[in-house]
């Protein structure tokens, strides 16, 4: 099945500065990769995705960027605030759910200190 | 409107006994989701229903574990004689369309097997 891959698993940034989280993929035939953001006791929220036939997407302060050909893809945050801290996972839809099924990473906790 | 609701947000029970978790989605949603999160890791798909068609059980990790949705609506996810490891958050999401749709979680449901 589908191999996702995320790291950090960790990050730790002070208010202002940018992170950035990275995953990887094993289904080149994958076509859709979202990004969800989980507060601590929350449930997951979409906040940024990103479909296959596009590079790079921004929304305000968050981007992802997609390599299809390295089968990687990053979450950009700028001027990252406190709010911003919470878990992120990386999501794939690989061909081999018959692109019905998502493929979360294992999350990336990220630490926004003020 | 209402989002996915679950019930009920916390269950403890014994090793050996049965559980029923509950999943409300979103009115009109065809797609429902349940996945399973243990500390610190990702979300392991369990279980994907799509409207009338066959439930997708690839996910399922051992035949204690069965899910029904009833008339297109609710679903219901059972594990029979718990055990420890299945200790863990039960997530459940729905979506409008096929996995390239947003996904909607629930809050979910904190099982301990004690």
């Amino acid at each position: 099945g589908e191999n996702v891959e995320q790291h950090p698993s960790t990050l730790s940034v002070q208010e202002g500065d940018s992170a950035v989280i990275k995953c990887t993929y094993s289904d080149s035939a994958s076509n859709y990769f979202p990004w969800y953001k989980q507060e601590l006791g929350k449930r997951p929220q979409l906040i940024i995705d990103i479909r296959s036939n596009v590079g790079e997407k921004k929304d305000q302060r968050i981007a992802v960027t997609l390599n299809k050909t390295a089968k990687h893809f990053s979450l950009h945050i700028t001027e990252t605030q406190p709010e911003d801290s919470a878990v992120y996972f990386c999501a794939v839809l690989p061909r081999g759910s018959g692109y019905s099924t998502l493929t979360f990473g294992k999350g990336t906790m990220l630490l926004v200190s003020p | 409107g209402a989002g996915v609701s679950q019930s009920p947000s916390n269950k403890v029970t014994e090793k050996g006994k049965d559980v029923e978790l509950r999943c409300d989605p979103i009115s009109g949603h065809t797609a429902l989701y349940w996945y399973r999160q243990s500390l610190g890791q990702g979300l392991e798909f369990l279980i994907y229903f799509q409207g009338n068609s066959a439930p997708d059980k690839s996910g399922l990790p051992s035949d204690r574990f069965s899910a029904e949705r009833t008339g297109g609506s609710v679903s219901t996810l059972t594990i029979q004689r718990t055990q420890q490891e299945d200790s863990a958050v039960y997530l459940c999401a729905s979506s409008r369309g096929w996995g390239n749709t947003e996904a909607f979680f629930g809050q979910g449901t904190r099982l301990t097997v004690v």
